[in-house]
């Protein structure tokens, strides 16, 4: 357990569905990130926020939408996907700027998205 | 952009063998990170390197940074099937809540 929770831990959805995925921290970090995860491919950041605030969008199709409420919780939001859009999504928390962290990440167990 | 290039790609040994994999990139980093991610898990952090030249244990794990922060190797004695995993290895060169760079990936099966 490592303080990073995500639901669903698997999806699977049309090209013409709408889902989101949710993380939720509870180690009082206060940047949050998701990642792409793909066979044969190396982990991909995809977003970046840091108190609340996007610092990071790694040249993302808008057909992902993130969407960060609090320190706690971020979303991702996913509409009209592409089959090569499946992967395993990960969520992760880290300490932020405060100067003191060697910027370690907290990683949650994962979605697992399948696009037919 | 900064590659992380990880050697070898996948590793298929029997328990109590020891074996080593590489972390290389032609960038500096102020810290290297290694994490251990299990099937349908995410990513652990097993370790954090910091001063070049560093070495770290934990427990059959050693973990050392280059003199010049550009490259790190992990070390495994006794390997057991515990073990298996995806080893990442993760470097930041900013020090800062920013972005970390992952490395390819080193494929782990232990074998009794």
């Amino acid at each position: 357990e490592t303080g990073v929770t995500q639901t669903p831990r698997h999806l699977v959805m049309g090209m013409t569905n709408k889902k989101s995925l949710k993380c939720e921290q509870h180690l009082g970090h206060n940047a949050m990130y998701w990642y792409k995860q793909s066979a044969k491919k190396p982990l991909e950041l995809m977003f970046v926020y840091n108190f609340k605030e996007q610092t990071e969008n790694n040249s993302v199709p808008s057909r992902f939408s993130p969407e960060c409420p609090n320190s706690s919780h971020l979303f991702l939001h996913l509409h009209t996907l592409q089959p090569e859009d499946s992967a395993l999504y990960l969520c992760a928390s880290s300490q932020g700027n405060s100067g003191s962290s060697y910027n370690e990440q907290f990683f949650g167990p994962g979605t697992r998205l399948t696009v037919l | 952009t900064q590659l992380l290039e990880q050697s070898p790609q996948f590793l298929s040994i029997q328990e109590g063998e020891n074996l080593t994999v590489y972390c290389n990139s032609s960038s500096v980093f102020s810290s290297l990170q290694w994490y251990r991610q299990e099937p349908g898990e995410g990513p652990v952090l097993l370790v954090t390197v910091v001063t070049g030249g560093e070495v770290k244990k934990l427990k059959r794990l050693t973990f050392q940074f280059g003199d010049a922060r550009k490259d790190s190797s992990l070390h495994i004695t006794a390997a057991q099937t515990g073990d298996t995993g995806l080893y990442l290895c993760a470097g930041d060169s900013t020090g800062t809540a920013s972005k970390l760079t992952f490395g390819t990936g080193t494929r782990l099966q232990v074998t009794l």
